[in-house]
């Protein structure tokens, strides 16, 4: 089964830019999608198909992907961006969808 | 507004059944997939499967395939999680989610979840 691979977590500080990988086989080949999770929050969806952004996220939030890995980006970080992110991918080998394991995001 | 509602925490004995629910409003429920996400305590987020409403057509990840039931009835919007018999470690957080397109597309409204919790 396809598997992706995230840092446990990143640090940055304020007003910095951060920059979590989601890392796959070939997964440039692949649409990747984003979601920041708060605690005690369902989670949210920021990038969708490696870097559109939906209505209500910031332009501070951006994706690319290229080869084996994937890379969301969030420039000037703020206090509020402190939070888990998970990358997901659909797999089309077995027809199923598949999530990171996730990355904490430690705002210093 | 396009929402999905979750039914209420629930707290269970090991070997007792149990089936949660996720109602979709705000959009043509029959259209769009519904998948279901498990978050284990201090855990991430784990695909459990997907359920197309308009005709039930369902996929299961191979973790879950055979531990668990997803269904729905499309004529009240609704999809279903069920278990046949809990276990201790079906103990967590459980997200409804729609597919916003199928097959490689993310998932764009989430319910607020369903705490499951299985103890003796």
């Amino acid at each position: 089964s396809y598997v992706l691979t995230q840092p446990p977590s990143v640090s940055v500080a304020p007003g910095k830019t951060a920059r979590i990988t989601c890392g796959g086989n070939n997964i440039g080949s692949k649409s990747v999608h984003w979601y920041q999770q708060k605690p005690g929050q369902a989670p949210v969806l920021v990038i969708y198909y490696d870097s559109d952004r939906p209505s209500g996220i910031p332009e501070r939030f951006s994706g690319s992907n290229s080869g084996n890995t994937a890379t969301l980006t969030i420039s000037r970080v703020e206090a509020g961006d402190e939070a888990d992110y998970y990358c997901q991918v659909w797999d089309s080998s077995s027809d199923h969808q598949v999530f990171g394991g996730g990355t904490k995001l430690t705002v210093l | 507004e396009v929402q999905l509602v979750q039914s209420g925490a629930e707290v269970k004995k090991p070997g007792e059944s149990l089936k949660i629910s996720c109602k979709g409003s705000g959009y043509s429920f029959t259209s769009y997939w519904i998948g279901w996400v498990r978050q284990m305590p201090g855990k991430g987020l784990e695909w459990m499967g997907i359920i197309y409403p308009g005709d039930s057509d369902t996929r299961y990840s191979p973790s879950f395939q055979g531990q668990v039931t997803i269904s729905a009835d499309k004529s009240i919007s609704t999809a279903y999680l069920q278990w046949s018999s809990l276990k201790a470690s079906d103990t967590a957080m459980y997200y409804c989610a729609r597919l916003g397109s199928y097959p490689s597309g993310y998932f764009d409204y989430w319910g607020q979840g369903t705490l499951v919790t299985v103890s003796s």
